[in-house]
């Protein structure tokens, strides 16, 4: 069975410019969230999706945002990039919202 | 107070010996409770999940619950020098429901 796909896996950026990261869960998973790696914060959460619905946030600004598709595949959306966004962002999936999450590789987001 | 605490080492062991990793979390009605291995440069790995009071045993590793001290721990026995990681420990909270991971803790095993 494949594992979570992300694209891309590395991204390079300027400040002020948005972008989109794209997450595409294992088949047959229903939940995805998506999280913020960075050395200084450690791992940190963004939001959850189920049934392309959002379940959960964390404490992000709106300038954060994601969603769901029919198909389970998620997008996250950052705009108007500033310097601290510069991490790993990771997607996770689950069968459900509460079971074990398994993690894609994720994308690696540089902004300049 | 952070949701999940774990001491950040790193934790050196001697090839072959046990390795204890250990984590705290605050919020008493937590019911899931997952360990993750991670090396550097990669995205976390599942290694274990834990729901209930006890010991968990999957080949090397023994995961251990204790809901009444809120702690969590993780043991590896024969440590590798491949088990040389962070290990994350991760909460699934009942305030919110939100998913807590850890600042993790990273893990040195010698030859």
């Amino acid at each position: 069975k494949a594992g979570v796909t992300q694209t891309p896996r590395y991204l390079i950026k300027t400040r002020g410019q948005q972008v989109t990261l794209s997450c595409s869960p294992i088949s047959g998973h229903r939940s995805v969230s998506w999280y913020q790696q960075t050395p200084g914060q450690g791992l940190q959460f963004l939001f959850e999706y189920f049934s392309e619905t959002q379940r959960n946030k964390g404490n992000f600004p709106g300038r954060f945002s994601g969603r769901q598709f029919s198909n389970s595949r998620s997008e996250m959306n950052v705009s108007t990039l500033e310097l601290g966004d510069s991490a790993l962002y990771l997607c996770a999936s689950s069968l459900v919202p509460n079971n074990e999450q398994f993690f894609g590789p994720g994308t690696r987001l540089t902004v300049l | 107070q952070k949701e999940v605490e774990q001491n950040s080492g790193p934790l050196s062991v001697p090839e072959g010996a046990i390795a204890s990793l250990n984590c705290t979390y605050s919020d008493r009605g937590s019911q899931s409770f997952f360990w993750y291995r991670q090396y550097s440069g990669k995205s976390p790995e599942l290694i274990m999940s834990i729901y209930s009071n006890g010991d968990k045993e999957d080949g090397r590793f023994t995961a251990q619950l204790n809901k009444a001290s809120q702690y969590v721990s993780l043991l590896i026995r024969d440590s590798q020098p491949s088990d040389s990681a962070t290990y994350l420990c991760a909460v699934r909270a009942n305030n919110f429901n939100k998913f807590y991971f850890g600042s993790g803790t990273k893990l040195n095993v010698k030859p």
